[in-house]
């Protein structure tokens, strides 16, 4: 199995652009996780899919973040206009049931 | 907020010595997990604890878990320069579903 897929590996945007970041999971897991990661808050869950479905988005900093999971084998986060605080590593995960997480090699967003 | 703190914050040892991190939280746990990231990459499962285990051991690996004192720590011994990463600890709560509360994590360097 090739892992989690994360694209693009990096991304620099200009503030007030749309950003969209894709995951593909591993094939068979049936969770899927976004997290972000700075230096200031560390690793933050944004929001986790269940069979495709949103469970729990709470930590999803604002409006201007959405998440889709249209099937199990893809996912998108979506920055909606884009501000430079947005600038972080964001990381894709993926378990089967409730097992272990098993991580993407995450994309750097850069928002200048 | 859920997050653990571990300490310490940063930690810099000689090939062959052992390394230990320690993690605290704050609410009762079903589990907690300690993840390994190298720099520029994704976080990897090392091995995972459950609450009514005491100790558990991975070849270089050995956790402990107080839940009395709502604790944790990790300990790599004989450690090589490729133990060079950062450590997390991660915390599954009860009543939280299926989401991981990741620490502040411990930088490890393992000079020869």
């Amino acid at each position: 199995d090739a892992g989690v897929i994360q694209s693009p590996r990096h991304e620099v945007t200009e503030m007030g652009q749309e950003v969209t970041l894709r995951c593909k999971p591993i094939s068979g897991h049936d969770y899927l996780f976004w997290y972000r990661q700075t230096m200031m808050r560390g690793l933050e869950l944004l929001i986790y899919f269940n069979n495709n479905v949103p469970i729990d988005d709470s930590g999803m900093p604002e409006d201007r973040f959405s998440a889709k999971m249209p099937n199990a084998s893809f996912s998108t986060l979506k920055i909606q206009p884009s501000e430079p605080r947005d600038s972080a590593v964001y990381f894709c995960a993926s378990s089967l049931q409730q097992g272990t997480y098993t991580f993407g090699s995450g994309t750097r967003l850069t928002v200048v | 907020s859920q997050q653990g703190e571990e300490d310490p914050q940063a930690l810099s040892i000689q090939e062959g010595e052992n390394a230990t991190m320690n993690c605290s939280y704050k609410t009762s746990i079903n589990n907690l997990q300690w993840y390994r990231q190298n720099s520029g990459r994704g976080l990897v499962h090392l091995i995972l604890i459950r609450s009514n285990e005491r100790e558990k051991h991975s070849g270089r690996l050995r956790v402990t878990l107080d839940t009395s004192k709502k604790s944790s720590s990790l300990l790599i011994t004989a450690s090589r320069a490729a133990d060079t990463a950062s450590y997390f600890c991660a915390t599954k709560h009860e009543g939280g579903g299926n989401k991981l509360t990741f620490g502040t994590g411990t930088q490890l360097k393992v000079e020869l």
